[in-house]
């Protein structure tokens, strides 16, 4: 079945530009929404944004000045750029999937999910 | 302050039933029978337990559904068991400008 891997540095500088990789595989990355979700320490799930395959993006407008998630069909890979981090962006942050619907819009719900990696903001 | 709203807390006592609440507006739950509900244990990532409002993913258990009325959708738990202890998060789609995707602050089920 299909898994999902985070990777990228566990510490990232204040001011500085966070970058992580999902990797998808046991499938492809084709036809389906790609998306970042976050979880700071002991709060809740906050959604970062989508990609879908082709490279169309939706951005949480509470971030969107900030990210940038972008997607590689020949590595199987989607990635994350979140610029000028502060300690707030530290955090659990996972990759996920999300269905297409017959529209062409995605269908909200994710599964799976990859095991997620803490990224921790601090000089 | 999340976008839907989901009770801090519940509790039951094994082989009882709880519900948890997700109340949004008419711009997501409202308005797409789109909610999604996961489970997530301490350290692990959340899992799919019921999407689009009432479809349960291949292997989970009957003892979970889900329903929606109005702006607020539930989760239902029958025959809770020590194992259902976990945190509890709801999630709606919101259409194709921003926000596209909503989730509640989360639930704490307590097993008794």
């Amino acid at each position: 079945q299909v898994q999902l891997q985070e990777s990228g540095p566990g510490l990232v500088k204040p001011s500085e530009t966070l970058s992580l990789t999902c990797t998808v595989s046991g499938g492809s990355i084709s036809s389906y929404y790609w998306s970042w979700i976050r979880q700071p320490p002991g709060k809740g799930l906050e959604w970062i944004g989508y990609i879908y395959y082709s490279g169309s993006t939706n951005y949480n407008p509470s971030l969107k000045s900030r990210v940038t998630i972008s997607v590689d069909t020949s590595k199987n890979q989607f990635s994350l750029k979140l610029s000028s981090v502060t300690a707030a962006d530290t955090a659990v942050y996972y990759c996920a999937r999300a269905p297409v619907s017959v529209a062409g819009t995605p269908r909200g719900w994710f599964d799976p999910w990859g095991q997620g990696t803490l990224v921790t903001v601090s000089s | 302050q999340s976008a839907l709203t989901q009770p801090a807390s519940v509790s039951g006592s094994p082989g009882q039933s709880i519900t948890i609440s997700c109340t949004g507006t008419s711009s997501d739950v409202g308005s797409y029978n789109l909610v999604s509900w996961y489970q997530q244990h301490p350290g692990k990532a959340p899992k799919l337990m019921i999407y689009e409002g009432s479809k349960r993913p291949s292997g989970v258990s009957n003892r979970f559904s889900g329903s929606k009325s109005g702006n607020t959708a539930s989760l239902t738990i029958s025959g809770l068991q020590a194992e259902d202890e976990a945190d509890y998060y709801c999630c709606s789609y919101a259409g194709s400008s921003t926000p596209g995707v909503v989730f509640g602050g989360g639930t704490k089920l307590t097993v008794l």
